[in-house]
Parts: structure tokens; sequence; C-alpha cells
């Protein structure tokens, strides 16, 4: 069984400013992990993913993830907001070889002027 | 540029109507998916397809169901829509990759 907590269901930063977008999975195998992102009226586009290579996974728009298996975690971080990262963000688990992943309830980002 | 087509974008329709919901994908992908998503943004699986004639219904309880004649095509159909199937609905594909590529969507409205 596999599942995903996403910490907050919204966050709010300013632009500029650091964002963290947490992450903890769930899984008694190796899993893979995803971080998607959705724009409105869009449907979700791949961030980044791990599949068991480098911990630390570098994605579109300057986003990165690292992934700890200590801690379960694979939090999204980017050094500086910008505005037009106003966006949901969704933390998916695949586990056990299979190719459907369990997503998060989903994360708001908010960036302020 | 988008490699996974849905049509229409937006739908209005009346309660009792058969309605259609277009997916397409130009990347040869195996496996092909249709989400609900609900106003919380919360992604539930409807339906899904491994292959050509492969059809399983995923874990939300839909009143829909789908075909896959052709690999590239995945066709989502309501007999009879209602209000409560106001949705968004997502098409995703994948194939060895075990990342998504989803299309932009199709906002149903029932009315």
């Amino acid at each position: 069984a596999q599942s995903v907590t996403q910490l907050g269901s919204h966050v709010s930063v300013s632009e500029g400013a650091l964002v963290l977008l947490r992450c903890n999975y769930s899984s008694s195998v190796p899993p893979y992990l995803f971080w998607y992102v959705q724009y409105p009226n869009q449907g979700l586009q791949l961030l980044l993913k791990y599949t068991s290579a480098a911990t630390l996974v570098k994605g579109i728009n300057g986003f990165e993830a690292e992934f700890k298996k200590s801690e379960t975690s694979f939090h999204l971080t980017k050094p500086s907001a910008h505005m037009s990262d106003a966006a949901e963000y969704f933390c998916a688990v695949s586990a056990g070889g299979s190719y459907i992943p369990t997503f998060g309830r989903g994360t708001s980002l908010i960036v302020h002027p | 540029e988008a490699d996974i087509y849905q049509t229409p974008r937006y739908l209005v329709i009346g309660t009792g109507k058969k309605i259609t919901l277009e997916c397409s994908q130009t990347m040869g992908h195996d496996k092909m998916y249709w989400y609900q998503q609900d106003p919380g943004m919360e992604l539930h699986l409807i339906h899904y397809s491994y292959g050509v004639n492969s059809t399983e219904k995923g874990d939300l309880s839909s009143e829909s169901t789908v075909s896959r004649i052709r690999t590239e095509h995945f066709p989502l159909t309501l007999e009879s829509a209602r209000p409560s199937h106001t949705s968004q609905y997502l098409c995703a594909s994948n194939g060895r990759d075990y990342g998504y590529t989803f299309g932009s969507g199709t906002r149903l409205t029932v009315v």
C-alpha cells in the first residue's frame, strides 16, 4: 500500500522568498516520487520525478526536490518565488511496479507581490 | 506543445443527455487514464487502459464507460448526464516512463 500526505492545503509566500512545499509518503517498497503543477484551467504538468537515481532531483522552472528515505519525505523547493509560480502542486507516489500513482490532495501556492 | 488532446475544453449540457469526452495522444503510449477532479482539487481515478481492448474501472465509482479500440484514442461516455457529473475530467497517458502526461481537461457542467 502507498499513500501521500501534503502538509498544508495553502502556502503563501512573497515574491522572491523561498518556496517550500511539503510531501511525506508511505510505501512498503522503494517508491518512485513525482511533483506535478497545475495552472488554472489546465491539466497537470510533470515538474520532476525521483526514480531511484540521484536523491536531489532538479525539475523545470527552477524547482528541485530531495528524496529523504529516513524521513519518508520528498519536499519541493525553489529559492526565489515568482508570481508565475502561483498554481496548484501535487505530490504523487508509485511503488511496487504500479504505473498508477497515488496523488496527494494538492497544495495551492499563493505568491504575493 | 500538447501531445495529448482533450475535446471539448468546456461543455454545458442538459440532464439526461448522452455525451462523449474525447482524448487522443500522439506519443504511442499504451497506458491511458481518466481522472475526475473535484473543486477541492483531489484527483480520482475513474477508468484506465493498459492497451487496445483493455479497460478497467478505477477507484471512484462512476456511471461512465470507456473504450480503447485504437492505441491513440480513449473516449469517455456518459449515457445519461446528471448534475452530480459536473466536474473537471482529465485524461493522461504514459508509456514505459512512470510519469504521466496530462491533457488540458474538459470542464463539464450538467444543468
